[in-house]
């Protein structure tokens, strides 16, 4: 069975500071990974994911996430943040041969001026 | 763009009464999926389906079921429901085949039971 651990519930940042949001997965065969942001009284939004190649993804917003296949992670992270990126950040992830996702807790990301 | 669509946003109900959360998507998707999500404990898969007439358990089946009579409509049905069924259902697509599974989902059914 695979497990998804998002390490912060919470992650309170300052306006236009950087900020990483944290997953580490856990998988008996190779996956595809995602994150996806969930907006106040909204659905949940693909944020970005990794497929194949590059360990390194670039999303919406300016996200970008990187793939860590020895230390079975897949941060997340942004330069700059703004008071529009407070939402709810959900790490999720997709064995290969398998139909359906597993997701993480969440990390509510509190971005204040 | 894929939509998904779950035609009710806000439902209190009653305990014991039967309940029907109903989603629909326009872009052909072969699966589709119902997960629970409650503060705190993220998103849990209750049922999901690939293909009409088809439906497969989740991770917490108990107390629900479902049903897909046709390609675009899947819906999730409490048979009786009850006060920790009080959640945010979210349903969810996705097109089948080889390589990742890339949700699109609903915007959400807000459910209350009293």
């Amino acid at each position: 069975a695979q497990s998804v651990t998002q390490l912060d519930s919470q992650v309170p940042v300052f306006e236009e500071a950087p900020v990483e949001l944290r997953c580490n997965y856990s998988s008996s065969v190779s996956v595809y990974l995602f994150w996806y942001v969930q907006y106040p009284n909204q659905g949940l939004q693909l944020l970005l994911k990794y497929l194949s190649g590059s360990t390194l993804v670039k999303g919406i917003n300016g996200f970008e996430a990187e793939f860590n296949k020895s230390q079975t992670s897949f941060h997340l992270r942004k330069p700059s943040v703004h008071i529009s990126d407070t939402a709810e950040y959900f790490c999720a992830v997709n064995p290969m041969g398998y139909s359906t996702l597993t997701f993480g807790k969440g990390t509510m990301l509190l971005v204040s001026p | 763009d894929v939509k998904v669509t779950q035609s009710s946003r806000y439902l209190v109900k009653r305990t014991g009464e039967k309940v029907f959360l109903e989603c629909v998507q326009d872009m052909d998707h072969e699966n589709m999926f119902w997960y629970r999500q409650d503060p705190g404990l993220g998103l849990r898969l209750i049922y999901f389906s690939y293909d009409v007439k088809m439906k497969e358990k989740g991770d917490i089946p108990e107390g629900y079921s479902v049903s897909r009579e046709k390609k675009e409509r899947f819906s999730l049905i409490l048979e009786s429901a009850s006060t920790n069924q009080t959640s945010m259902y979210l349903c969810a697509s996705s097109l089948r085949g080889a390589g990742a599974n890339v949700l699109t989902f609903g915007a959400g059914s807000r459910l209350t039971v009293l």
